[in-house]
């Protein structure tokens, strides 16, 4: 069935560093991809989101890249900051589908000061 | 800015009862969802629902779950006969199609006992 594959489950970097959480996916059809962030306790958030038409999409100090061949895609946070430290999810969805997302397990990303 | 709003924030209830979780999504969106996230795992989906009726469960989704619109500004989600393992936090989230954004609430925090 479909699934969602994230890694690492934790991750913990020095404020100024770049992270980098990556996901790859099973289902082929699969063409759309959100990044959520949930600070503990709150909703998630929509942080940036990808379509299967574009290999790259940049917001800032966020970018998220995809691989179709090799169905995976990745979120890439520069300068990270302590306000970045949040769990962040990757899903993956089927256009002219249901619009149900997929969720991977999520990353625990811990910005120290 | 318009946001997805649930009721309760937390439910306390004994195993065996019934409970109505309500959600109003953003009014002129046409998709609506729930998904649960058990403490300390990732987000997954439950249902879909356009257009006044269900347009996919997962496997989570069993006799024991129930969706509705009422009327035109809420959805709920009814679980007949909780168990133990029903205690998770329930997202209810909504969208204009079905790749576009999913804005999620801030969840109803259910403990069965």
């Amino acid at each position: 069935g479909e699934n969602v594959e994230q890694h690492p489950s934790t991750l913990s970097v020095q404020e100024g560093d770049s992270a980098v959480i990556k996901c790859t996916y099973s289902d082929s059809a699969s063409n759309y991809f959100p990044w959520y962030k949930q600070e503990l306790g709150k909703r998630p958030q929509l942080i940036i989101d990808i379509r299967s038409n574009v290999g790259e999409k940049k917001d800032q100090r966020i970018a998220v890249t995809l691989n179709k061949t090799a169905k995976h895609f990745s979120l890439h946070i520069t300068e990270t900051q302590p306000e970045d430290s949040a769990v962040y999810f990757c899903a993956a969805s089927i256009s002219g589908n249901t619009g149900k997302l997929i969720f991977g397990q999520g990353t625990t990303l811990q910005v120290k000061p | 800015e318009p946001e997805v709003t649930q009721t309760p924030s937390h439910q306390v209830t004994q195993m065996g009862q019934e409970v109505i979780l309500r959600c109003v999504p953003i009014s002129n969106h046409l998709y609506f969802y729930w998904y649960r996230q058990i403490l300390g795992q990732k987000v997954e989906f439950l249902v879909s629902f356009y257009n006044n009726e269900i347009s996919e469960k997962s496997e989570i989704f069993d006799d024991q779950f129930s969706v509705e619109r009422p009327d035109g500004s809420n959805f709920t989600l009814k679980i007949r006969s909780t168990k133990l393992e029903d205690s998770a936090m329930y997202f209810c989230a909504s969208n204009m199609g079905q790749n576009n954004e999913q804005f999620f609430g801030p969840g109803t925090r259910l403990t069965v006992l």
